[in-house]
């Protein structure tokens, strides 16, 4: 399995509502990303989990929580957003003291309402 | 601050031209790589580069590292419809194998007419 699945693929939340993304991978990478990305632009950084501890906190406001359960799960809970945090957020993992690539997800298309 | 500055930003050619794109910076890179995106999709991984002056190919594509490990180049040939995306450079700082955390360049919107 190459393969980072994400889950919902499309997402629509109030600002009130809590909702959480869903990232999986079965390929033994020690390390996992969640990326926020708007339209044309790149991928911005905003966690990383080395070894299921949060290694990188990009400087994340606090209504965006990961968690990392295990070495093949990753959440994003939400809670509280702002409109303009609608983009797309990507999922991403590598192997561990291995930068020679991530595999990413297919990214959850979040619109905040 | 490490940066990869990214160019051109948008590119819309006619099928069967060529074209390259470049990604620079005055940082040195452990690894370089070059990812491909659609819309509504993640990047999807096209090469990675380690060793200063290395060339890889990958069919029409052609991939290069510059001997300092500061810069990069991708070439398309005979670019078809089926080229166009959102292509990325993204650089592994020196010293970040322990964090796994990638500078991304700009992007490249690029787009291939029939």
């Amino acid at each position: 399995d190459t393969e980072v699945t994400q889950t919902p693929k499309h997402l629509v939340m109030g600002m009130t509502n809590k909702k959480s993304l869903k990232c999986e991978q079965h390929m033994g990478h020690r390390a996992m990303y969640w990326y926020k990305q708007k339209a044309k632009k790149p991928p911005e950084l905003m966690f990383v989990y080395s070894y299921e501890k949060l290694s990188i906190n990009e400087s994340v406001p606090s209504r965006f929580s990961p968690e990392c359960p295990n070495s093949s799960l990753l959440n994003l809970h939400l809670h509280a957003l702002q409109p303009e945090d609608s983009a797309l957020y990507l999922c991403a993992s590598s192997p561990y003291k291995d930068n020679y690539g991530y595999t990413f997800g297919s990214g959850t298309r979040l619109t905040v309402v | 601050t490490q940066l990869l500055e990214q160019s051109p930003q948008f590119l819309s050619i006619q099928e069967g031209e060529n074209l390259t794109v470049y990604c620079n910076s005055s940082s040195v890179f452990s690894s370089l790589q070059w990812y491909r995106q659609e819309p509504g999709e993640g990047p999807v991984l096209l090469v990675t580069v380690v060793t200063g002056g290395e060339v890889k190919k990958l069919k029409r594509l052609t991939f290069q590292f510059g001997d300092a490990r500061k810069d990069s180049s991708l070439h398309i040939t005979a670019a078809q419809p089926g080229d166009t995306g959102l292509y990325l450079c993204a650089g592994a700082p020196v010293g970040s194998s322990n964090t796994g955390k990638l500078i991304f360049g700009q992007g490249t919107t690029l787009q291939v007419k029939p």
